[in-house]
């Protein structure tokens, strides 16, 4: 079945640092891919996404480009802050009949330090 | 003006009680989903309605069963509580759209608790 790995957390950072966060993911098919955040306390939100091949999503400062050939979609951020902590989903997306089944890495929780 | 809220934020309960979740979306989508956040942070589909008909249904026990009176609400009801169901879940919406693009909104979540 489809499948996602991220990067083993918890990460930890200085504020200005770059981020990374690793992802890649097991699919058939052409599924479309999305990082989502998730602050203290709250639910889950979109940070960005790509539905094809070469496709670069960005918000916030953050990117991630969606690559075939190495099935990845890793997370960047040139200088984070620390309003950027928080744990970071990556996901990908089966449609199914109207509904998309998102199948959700195990998450990295990103400390920033100032 | 929240777009998806879920009732109630936080659920205490004694094993073998049996308990509903509620969620309400306002954003006009036809599809909702339940999700299962353990204590890990991993998160899980458990159930996903289009326009009330049930189309995701993961493998969750029987003890756990959606109702969508219609397309703005998606409550779920758990039956016979168990250790294991203790967990944060999520409620989320999305348009219908096609090829799967179509970002979810999620809720802030119930924190179920069991005794």
């Amino acid at each position: 079945g489809n499948s996602v790995t991220q990067m083993e957390g918890p990460v930890t950072l200085s504020e200005e640092a770059f981020l990374t966060i690793n992802c890649t993911y097991t699919a058939t098919g052409y599924p479309s891919l999305f990082w989502y955040v998730q602050y203290p306390g709250e639910g889950l939100q979109l940070l960005l996404k790509a539905t094809k091949a070469d496709d670069k999503g960005s918000n916030k400062g953050f990117e991630a480009t969606y690559r075939k050939e190495t099935t990845s979609f890793h997370l960047e951020k040139g200088s984070v802050q620390v309003s950027d902590s928080a744990v970071y989903f990556c996901a990908l997306s089966d449609h199914l009949q109207g509904a998309q089944k998102l199948v959700f890495g195990q998450g990295t929780r990103l400390t920033i330090n100032p | 003006d929240t777009a998806v809220s879920q009732t109630p934020k936080y659920l205490v309960t004694q094993m073998g009680n049996d308990k509903s979740i509620k969620c309400e979306q306002n954003l006009g989508h036809d599809t909702m989903y339940w999700y299962k956040q353990d204590s890990k942070k991993f998160l899980k589909i458990m159930f996903s309605y289009n326009n009330k008909e049930l189309i995701i249904n993961e493998t969750v026990p029987n003890r756990f069963s959606p109702k969508s009176p219609d397309k703005a609400h998606l409550n779920l009801h758990i039956n016979s509580l168990e250790l294991g169901d203790s967990a944060v879940y999520f409620c989320a919406s999305s348009q219908a759209g096609t090829g799967g693009g179509q970002p979810q909104h999620f809720g802030d979540g119930t924190r179920l608790s069991i005794l």
